[in-house]
This record gives structure tokens, C-alpha cells and sequence, in this order.
């Protein structure tokens, strides 16, 4: 079975502008997540979904960031505008409604110039 | 709240030595959490090494073990003897499986481990 999917693996941008990260998750899995990694922060969680259903939105990351699921199987992450602090390492993962292990995707090294 | 609280890397180690790379946590939303270890190899994404269920209970897998001890909130991770194919980034991190029946991990920092010759 194929894993959890992230593209690109690499993003460049320029301040301001607006990205988009892509996630497709293991096939059947019904949640979906994504973190944010930073050597500071570490691993810090962006959006939860249960069966596409938007169940945590990451508090302070509400204003600029949109997670959105538009299927079972592809989700995506907006950033808009970025920032140079945006500069991380997005993590997506998935998992089966009643299982606790999360399986993780490569991730997408995001830099904000 | 909720934490997971890690060593401080960057963590080295030579080959054949011992390893402890120290985990604490406050669970405040539940009682007895879920604990995982996960690790993070070069140029790869984010995998579970171990993780324990119950209280009391070890966890092993490559050579790695960790304790759940709930009466000091810990579950260390350790091995006896280090190879350079351990070098990597390890999160600790529990699981609030809140009563709304979805489970949410919280992470520690992560420990940046290095084997050296």
C-alpha cells in the first residue's frame, strides 16, 4: 500500500505570496492531519479532519492558514499571505478512525524569503 | 495542559555506547495517555519506533526500550549500544483520546541524536 503522499517536497516562496500544499492519505484512512515543524516549536498541529469534517483548526494559525479536505483522499494547505517566520517543515499524516498510530507523509520543507 | 517535555539535543553519542534520551509529560485532559516514541531518519518522514499502552508496561523495538511510569510521568527512551544508523531526530509524544472518541498526539520538541565512530 502506498503511504501518505506530500507534494511538492520543496517550496520556495517570496513574502506575500500564496502556496499550496498538497496530501493524499492513506487509502482509507479517515483522519487526516496537518503539523507544522519548526527546530523551535517542534511539532506543532495546523488542522485535524475526521471523514473530511474539519475538527481542529489550529487556533492561532486561523488567520493565514486553510486547510481544506476535498475528498477522502487529496487534501491541501494554503498559506496566504506567507511570511519569512512560515519557513518549516509541513508535516501531513493520516490514520484509521479507530486506530492510534498516525502514519506521516515525507513532509514539504517550506522556505519564505 | 497537555506537554511533552524532551532532552535537549543535539545529542552525540559514539558507536557501542549507551543511549537515554529523557521524556516527562503532563496529561491534564486524561489519566493515562497512550505514549509513542518516533523517529525521524535522514532525507525520511516521521515514523513510530514504539509506543506503550498501559501503565506499568515496556515498549521495545530495534533495540530501543522505554517504560511507562506513570508515578513519575516519564517514559525514557534507551538502548544499551548505539549504532550510526541510529543517528536521527526522536519524538516523544502521548495521545489525548478525548471523550469525543478522536485521539490527538502531542509532541515533544524532538532530540537530535548523532552516532559517531
Amino acid at each position: 500500500d502506498a503511504g501518505v503522499t506530500q507534494t511538492p517536497r520543496h517550496e520556495v516562496a517570496e513574502k506575500g505570496q500564496t502556496i499550496i500544499l498538497k496530501c493524499e492519505p492513506v487509502s482509507g484512512h479517515n483522519d487526516l492531519f496537518w503539523y507544522r515543524q519548526t527546530k523551535i516549536q517542534g511539532l506543532e498541529l495546523l488542522s485535524y479532519f475526521r471523514s473530511k469534517s474539519l475538527m481542529e483548526d489550529g487556533g492561532a494559525f486561523k488567520d493565514r492558514f486553510k486547510a481544506e479536505m476535498l475528498n477522502s483522499s487529496f487534501s491541501t494547505l494554503k498559506i496566504q499571505p506567507t511570511e519569512p517566520k512560515d519557513s518549516a517543515v509541513y508535516l501531513c499524516a493520516s490514520s484509521l478512525a479507530w486506530e492510534i498510530e498516525q502514519y506521516f507523509g515525507p513532509g514539504t520543507r517550506l522556505t519564505v524569503l | 495542559g497537555d506537554s511533552v517535555t524532551q532532552t535537549e539535543g543535539p545529542v552525540t553519542v559514539s558507536e557501542s555506547e549507551s543511549l537515554i534520551i529523557n521524556c516527562t509529560y503532563s496529561a491534564t485532559s486524561i489519566a493515562y495517555p497512550n505514549l509513542f516514541w518516533y523517529v525521524r531518519y535522514p532525507g525520511e518522514g516521521l515514523q513510530l519506533l514504539l509506543k506503550v499502552i498501559t501503565a506499568g508496561q515496556k515498549g521495545s523495538s530495534r533495540g530501543f526500550e522505554a517504560t511507562y511510569n506513570k508515578e513519575t510521568t516519564s517514559f525514557h527512551l534507551q538502548k544499551a549500544s548505539v549504532q550510526e544508523s541510529d543517528s536521527a531526530v526522536y519524538y516523544c509524544a502521548l495521545d489525548l483520546i478525548a471523550s469525543s472518541s478522536f485521539s490527538k498526539l502531542v509532541f515533544g520538541q524532538g532530540t537530535s541524536l548523532s552516532v559517531v565512530p
